[in-house]
């Protein structure tokens, strides 16, 4: 079965540091998103990518975040300046269509920032 | 604001049908009717979609109302590791999760 992978699965950091986290999303996938989900809340909404450019973000996507497909494959979220509220896990997905069908989650990497 | 609403959690012991309500008054026409599960800290996992018709998978059933105004999440037998949150979305577009419903299956 297809499935979305998340790299590392647990990655300490100090704050103020860059992070890079990484997904392979599915092959033929068109729509790739990230989300967080600090310890006991709800999974939160951060971005969506179509077509090698930002479709959507969201409030807690600031200019601190940002996103690429660097090779085709790889989707990464980039944290420029890591905070201690940063400190959540970071789920990537993707989908073959917007808003009318399956989307698929990875298992997530687990940031925390020291 | 909250386009569903959920039962903060619900018990099943297992064997036996989990019938998960959502309640989703103000859907629109074109908008889907989504079910994800979050097991303890794992990434959301896809149960079942629709849109107006009930719909079957090998996980689940998914029972939507004629006016579309709630939905029944039914997983027929739960087991132990049906143990979960479950999500309730309705979308047309990216998914917004809210709190959901915790289930705890029971032996």
């Amino acid at each position: 079965e297809p499935e979305v992978t998340q790299t590392p699965s647990h990655q300490v950091t100090q704050m103020g540091q860059e992070v890079i986290l990484r997904c392979v999303p599915i092959s033929n996938h068109l729509y790739f998103y990230w989300y967080r989900q600090i310890l006991g809340q709800k999974v939160e909404f951060l971005v969506s990518f179509y077509n090698n450019e930002i479709s959507e973000k969201s409030e807690i996507f600031d200019d601190q975040f940002s996103v690429e497909r660097p090779d085709g494959s790889n989707f990464t979220l980039k944290i420029r300046s890591t905070k201690l509220e940063d400190s959540a896990m970071y789920f990537c997905a993707s989908s073959v269509v917007r808003g009318r069908g399956e989307a698929f989650f990875g298992q997530g990497t687990r940031l925390t920032v020291v | 604001d909250a386009k569903t609403t959920q039962p903060t959690s619900m018990d099943c012991a297992e064997g036996r049908a989990a019938n998960l309500p959502c309640n989703h008054s103000t859907i629109s026409g074109n908008e889907y009717v989504y079910w994800y599960r979050q097991i303890h800290s794992q990434g959301p996992q896809y149960i079942i979609h629709g849109l107006k018709n009930n719909e079957t998978n090998e996980m689940a059933s998914l029972i939507i109302t004629e006016d579309r105004k709630s939905s029944t999440l039914i997983l027929p037998h739960a087991t132990l590791r049906d143990t979960a949150v479950y999500y309730c979305i309705v979308t047309t577009d990216k998914l917004i999760f809210g709190t959901g419903t915790r289930l705890q299956v029971f032996p």
